[in-house]
């Protein structure tokens, strides 16, 4: 078990709903990043956060948004649902945002929330 | 079209067999390689990780190999268990923050 932790574990919604899901990271870490897995795909970058700003973004709409607070959890909103937005959503925090020269792996995801859009 | 290509998409084995899943990949420029095994509904486990200059890196009965220059990497599974039944990804990063995953390979393993 990592010690990236995050809630909901499920999560319910309609059409046009709101969410917000909720992510703490490793201790240590100040890097956050989101990720989208659908049904039988891998992950999806949605976002990065390092020390309270967004570092990076993938091909996610503006309803995708997020925030890094001075602990370094973090939360994923996602506006306006959509029945494609049903998927598992996943968080991973790393020490850096780049851990380019290293030869470990210190990203660690945590379990996810599993959305559904009804 | 995914930059990182996983094959097969799926396969069953037997308990106490071997197994190889493969990672072809397009990604440029490449940093390093990492293989994940996702257990249902929860987050991915990094398994290993390589860089441009690593051939071949194990972790207990995982052992993964890498050619950069195919842009080729394979993940072979010793002596499976039924504890090794889940989705198997590929990841492969840029010279920057950017990752790129694998659509991942399940594995069912039966005893």
């Amino acid at each position: 078990e990592t010690g990236v932790t995050q809630s909901p574990t499920h999560l319910i919604k309609t059409r046009g709903q709101q969410v917000t899901l909720r992510c703490s990271s490793q201790s240590g870490h100040n890097t956050v990043s989101w990720y989208q897995q659908a049904l039988g795909q891998g992950p999806q970058f949605i976002f990065q956060y390092y020390r309270e700003e967004e570092n990076g973004r993938g091909n996610f709409p503006p309803r995708f948004s997020g925030l890094q607070f001075p602990n370094y959890s973090s939360e994923l909103n996602v506006n306006a649902l959509e029945l494609d937005d049903s998927a598992l959503y996943l968080c991973a925090s790393s020490p850096t945002p780049n851990d380019l020269y290293l030869t470990t792996d210190t990203q660690y995801f945590g379990p996810g929330t599993r959305l559904t859009v009804l | 079209k995914n930059q990182v290509e996983q094959s097969p998409q799926s396969l069953i084995i037997l308990e106490g067999k071997n197994c190889t899943l493969q990672c072809n990949y397009t990604v440029s420029p490449f940093s390093n390689l990492r293989w994940y095994k996702q257990d249902t509904g929860r987050g991915p486990v990094s398994l290993t990780i390589m860089t441009f200059s690593e051939n071949t890196k194990s972790n207990g009965r995982y052992t993964a190999t890498l050619d950069a220059d195919t842009k080729q990497s394979s993940l072979h599974i010793t002596a499976s268990q039924l504890s090794d039944s889940a989705s198997y990804i590929c990841v492969v990063r840029r010279n920057d923050y950017k990752l790129s995953f694998g659509a991942g390979t399940t594995v069912t393993v039966r005893a």
